[in-house]
Parts: C-alpha cells; sequence; structure tokens
C-alpha cells in the first residue's frame, strides 16, 4: 500500500516568490493536515482538510494557504516568501475525522530553502 | 495554547542499557502519540494511547500514558543502536485535528 508522497522533495525559492507543495495521502484518507518543521520551533499545525473543507487552522499568516481536491490529494501555497520560512514541510493523512486513536501517517516532507 | 514539554532533548547511551522519555503538559488530552523520526524524512508513528492510566508495549518499547492524561512516558529496555533517532510526542484534544508536538529528544545508542 502506498505512503504518503510530498512532491517534490527539496526546493529553492528566492525572497518574494510563492511556491506550491503537493500532497497525496494514503488511497481511502480523506483528511489531510500539513506542519512545518524548524530547528527553532520544532513542528506546528498548519491546516488541516477534510473532504475539501479547512477544519482547522494554526496559527500563522495568510500568506499560507491550502486546499484540497475530490480526489482527497492536497496542497499548499505561501506567498511572498521570506527567509523564516525555510523549513520541512510535512504532510500527513488520516482515513478519518475523529477515530483518535489511530494516529496519522506522513509523508517524507518538502525541504523548502529560501534565498 | 496547549503546551507539551518533553524531556529529555539530548540523550546518549551505550547499547543494551535502559532509557525512559518524558511528555508533560498542564492541558488534558484526549489522545497521545508517540513518534519517531530520522534524518530527512517524516515522523513514523510508534503508538497512539487514549486512556489515562493505559499501559502499552511494542517489543522494547513501554508507553504510558498519565492517569489525567496530561502525561506519559516512553521506556526503552536493552537499547540498540537501531533505536537511534528523534522521539517526538504529540497530543490531540477533541474533536479538533491537530497535534501539539513535543520539542523531540535526540537519542543517540552507541555500540
Amino acid at each position: 500500500k502506498a505512503g504518503v508522497t510530498q512532491t517534490p522533495r527539496y526546493l529553492i525559492k528566492t525572497r518574494g516568490q510563492q511556491v506550491t507543495l503537493s500532497c497525496s495521502p494514503i488511497s481511502g484518507h480523506r483528511s489531510v493536515s500539513w506542519y512545518q518543521q524548524t530547528p527553532g520551533q520544532g513542528l506546528q499545525f498548519l491546516f488541516e482538510y477534510f473532504s475539501e473543507t479547512q477544519r482547522n487552522k494554526g496559527n500563522f499568516p495568510g500568506r499560507f494557504s491550502g486546499r484540497q481536491f475530490s480526489n482527497s490529494r492536497s496542497e499548499m501555497n505561501v506567498s511572498t516568501l521570506e527567509l523564516g520560512d525555510s523549513a520541512l514541510y510535512l504532510c500527513a493523512s488520516s482515513p478519518w475525522l475523529g477515530g483518535q486513536d489511530y494516529g496519522y501517517t506522513f509523508g517524507s516532507g518538502t525541504r523548502l530553502t529560501v534565498v | 495554547t496547549q503546551l507539551l514539554e518533553q524531556s529529555p532533548q539530548f540523550l546518549s547511551i551505550q547499547e543494551g542499557e535502559n532509557l525512559t522519555v518524558y511528555c508533560n503538559s498542564s492541558s488534558v488530552f484526549s489522545s497521545l502519540q508517540w513518534y519517531r523520526q530520522e534524518p530527512g524524512e517524516g515522523p513514523v508513528l510508534l503508538v497512539t494511547v487514549v486512556t489515562g492510566g493505559e499501559v502499552k508495549k511494542l517489543k522494547r518499547l513501554t508507553f504510558q500514558f498519565g492517569d489525567a492524561r496530561k502525561d506519559s512516558s516512553l521506556h526503552i529496555t536493552a537499547a540498540q543502536t537501531g533505536d537511534t533517532g528523534l522521539y517526538l510526542c504529540a497530543g490531540e484534544s477533541g474533536s479538533a485535528r491537530q497535534l501539539t508536538f513535543g520539542s523531540g529528544t535526540q537519542l543517540t545508542v552507541l555500540p
């Protein structure tokens, strides 16, 4: 069974540009969450989507946005990139809303470097 | 804002030794999850505990959820070099589908 696929794995962007990251969850999983991981702040929640609807959002500026498609694939977009946006962006999928004893399956992440 | 304090931050031990990692909060969590992360990869789920006082064992790893569901511990018996990695605890509350992560414990097991 295929895992969570994130593309691209590595990305270098210039300050001020925008970027789109993609996540394909495990087949049948309808909940997709995004996290940012940095050495200073650790893992922080960005947002969560279920059935194409954003259900929950973390404490990040509006430059961070996302969406989910009908096939559960998700994208996140960061506009007007800042140096501090350099991080490992992780996507996690889960089979349903609720069922907290299931846990999440994470992808390998997209390493974004802003120069 | 919910916080999870994880300790120790770094741990370096010899193969065969035992160790315990702690995860504490002033907030109540409906579930507590433990993950292990390798460099350049995403976290991999080890276990989920949902009931206060619950103890789960996964081979040499023992996980415990506090009675009040505010704290958890991970105990590794007879550590092996393959146990090396970043161990993360993460809590989830109510119906909100978001994890609050601890800062992590970087474990190094020396041969």
